[in-house]
């Protein structure tokens, strides 16, 4: 069981804005940073937002991250089809010395 | 071009052990932190273990502390996994994974499938 709770499952039309919350604690996201990744079908997955709110170079300005308190989020505006993927965040806990991956949430565009 | 590939997965009855290797290139291997990260069939990404440039500070993943050991070799550019006392619930594909800084993995390797099965 993650210590970092995503929904499982989130959609969308295409066009539209989504929103894939993160919610953790003050050991993990509530003293550090958060990172976002994606994970198309059969493939590894690919850093999509580092640093809370910061995207690698290549990665569309439809996405976009934040944080707040103990909780982060990712949101996807103008959803186009190809962004049909699993989505992960993860933070570095200070309890477990270790790093935390959500449980996944994956997209559907409808 | 930056690149990692993981080689050594297979099939391993429980109770063995598996070396998983990863070969790094297109980058200063040295310079950054490496990671194993892990994803059981139809789940979710597992971090497993972690490790600094100079290998002065490792980490592990409560679920294999003790039965696994990271490691490197910087003039082989290598990084890799020692898995001891293997069970059933460490199946899963295994990636090479490059941190840039404390725990943004920007670079992933294909993955090696490992199966622990009788």
């Amino acid at each position: 069981q993650s210590v970092l709770t995503q929904p499982p499952s989130a959609s969308g039309t295409p066009g539209q804005r989504v929103t894939i919350s993160c919610s953790g604690s003050s050991s993990n996201i509530g003293s550090n940073t958060v990172n976002w990744y994606q994970q198309l079908p059969g493939t590894a997955p690919k850093l999509l937002i580092y640093t809370n709110n910061q995207r690698p170079s290549g990665v569309p300005d439809r996405f976009s991250g934040s944080r707040s308190g103990t909780s982060a989020s990712l949101a996807i505006s103008g959803l186009q089809s190809e962004d049909e993927a699993d989505y992960y965040c993860t933070a570095w806990d200070d309890s477990l010395n270790g790093v935390l991956f959500g449980g996944g949430t994956k997209l559907t565009v409808l | 071009q930056v690149r990692l590939v993981e080689s050594g997965g297979g099939l391993v009855k429980p109770g063995g052990s598996l070396r998983l290797s990863c070969a790094a290139s297109g980058f200063t291997f040295s310079d950054y932190f490496m990671s194993w990260i892990r994803q059981a069939p139809g789940k979710g990404l597992e971090w497993v273990s972690y490790i600094s440039g100079s290998a002065n500070t490792i980490y592990y993943a409560d679920s294999v502390k003790g039965r696994f050991t990271i490691s490197r070799d910087n003039a082989k550019n290598s990084l890799y996994l020692q898995m001891n006392s293997l069970r059933a619930e460490d199946t899963a594909v295994y990636y090479c994974v490059r941190a840039s800084g404390m725990d943004a993995f920007d670079i992933w390797g294909q993955g090696t499938m490992v199966t622990v099965s009788s």
